[in-house]
Parts: structure tokens; C-alpha cells; sequence
């Protein structure tokens, strides 16, 4: 079935520890999304990239960074986790227009 | 102040019902108005989309767009259990895509 996978499905992760959230799509989407989504605050976006080989900043990117080495995989790192990071993260895929998102089943992170 | 703004509910009605959800903005530039629908533990599905102001309706849904007053609704006729979700509002300046703004998203409880 085509679409989105995410992993892992849930993490606890001690404060100050490196972590990367995998995301695989198998639509050859060329944008990917990571969101971040928070009670009361909806989801907001991280980091995104419009093609492989580029990435960008998103509205809440301090302690995230991301890579773009081909089409299909999109991680995202938090170098020092910190307890403000504990969220649930999803991954998202675009194919080129602004209804054609799909989403993952989401990573739920909690930082201690 | 956010973009896009959302009651986060929670919203509890009776089988039956008819369900208004709404999302006001301040971006003049969105073009693009979207509703998701996010069950408990998954990502995000796109339910319906509209382009510019006006009506779109899809079964028991009825997405509408008001640029003039920067409000989009979302009113679900004859309410189910099974329409119990989140339902969160999204919105792109991009026709070809690009970043989602997202509400905060309205919690939805229809009971039997």
C-alpha cells in the first residue's frame, strides 16, 4: 500500500540524547514535511523540502534539522533532545499541489 | 496571533446533529482551504477542499469560504459516532502546493 512510514511509533528519550525520526514515502513525491503537534496548538511545521538535495526552515525549527539525500527518505534529528520536544511528530509527502498531502501515522516522542 | 485561528472544542454532540466548524485567518493571500480530519492515533486525512470563496458540499459535509470576512466553516449534517475525530482547518497560498497553515484543530464527539 502506498504512502508513509514512519518510525518509530513511540519513543521515550532521555534529555540530552541524540535522536533521529525516520520517515519513508513510496509515492516519489518530491516535497516532504515534518510537523510537530501539540494540544492547543495544532500542527506546526518544522522543516520541509521541495526537492531532494534541498531542505528549509519552518515556523518552529530551533533544535531540528533535517536531510534530503533522495526522493523517498526525509529524517529528522534532534541533536540534544530537551523536554519542550515532546510532541507528536509527523511526516507528510506532497505530490505538487495543495490538496495532494499524505500524511504519516505519527512518532510520539517524550522527552524526560 | 496566529494565522489561523480554531475553537479547539472539545465539541460533544447528540447522534443527529448538525455540526458547525470554523476557522477564521488573516493571510489574504490563502488560496487554498482545506478540512482534515485526524482520528485518535493517526495522521491527518484530507475530507474536503475549496478554492477561493463558495460552497462545496460532499454527502453530509459542506465546506464554505468566506474571503471577505476571512472565515471558512465546515457543517456536517445527520452527525455520527464514527464522525467523531479532530477535524482541523488548513490553508496554502500555493496552488502547486508549499507549506499547509493549520488551526489548532476542534475535537468532535458525536454520542450515540
Amino acid at each position: 500500500i502506498a504512502g508513509i512510514t514512519q518510525a518509530p511509533t513511540s519513543q521515550i528519550l532521555a534529555a540530552g540524547r541524540r535522536m533521529t525520526l525516520r520517515c519513508t514515502q513510496d509515492m516519489r513525491h518530491n516535497a516532504m514535511y515534518w510537523y510537530r503537534q501539540d494540544l492547543g496548538l495544532g500542527l506546526r511545521l518544522i522543516h520541509y523540502s521541495n526537492t531532494a538535495g534541498t531542505t528549509g526552515k519552518g515556523e518552529v525549527p530551533d533544535g531540528y534539522s533535517v536531510s534530503r539525500a533522495n526522493t523517498d527518505d526525509f529524517p529528522l534529528t534532534l541533536a540534544s533532545a530537551v523536554p519542550s520536544q515532546t510532541s507528536v511528530y509527523f511526516c507528510a509527502s506532497s505530490d505538487g499541489s495543495a490538496t495532494g498531502y499524505t500524511f504519516g501515522s505519527g512518532t510520539r516522542l517524550t522527552v524526560v | 496571533q496566529k494565522e489561523v485561528e480554531q475553537d479547539p472544542g472539545p465539541l460533544s454532540v447528540p447522534e443527529g446533529a448538525i455540526v458547525s466548524l470554523n476557522c477564521t485567518y488573516s493571510n489574504s493571500a490563502f488560496q487554498y482551504f482545506m478540512w482534515y480530519r485526524q482520528y485518535s492515533r493517526k495522521g491527518p486525512e484530507l475530507l474536503m477542499y475549496t478554492y477561493s470563496s463558495g460552497n462545496k458540499e460532499d454527502g453530509r459535509f459542506t465546506a464554505q469560504v468566506d474571503k471577505s470576512s476571512k472565515y471558512i466553516s465546515l457543517f456536517i449534517r445527520d452527525s455520527q459516532p464514527s464522525d467523531s475525530a479532530t477535524y482541523l482547518c488548513a490553508m496554502s497560498e500555493n496552488p502547486q502546493g508549499g507549506k499547509l497553515i493549520f488551526g489548532q484543530g476542534t475535537e468532535l464527539s458525536v454520542k450515540p
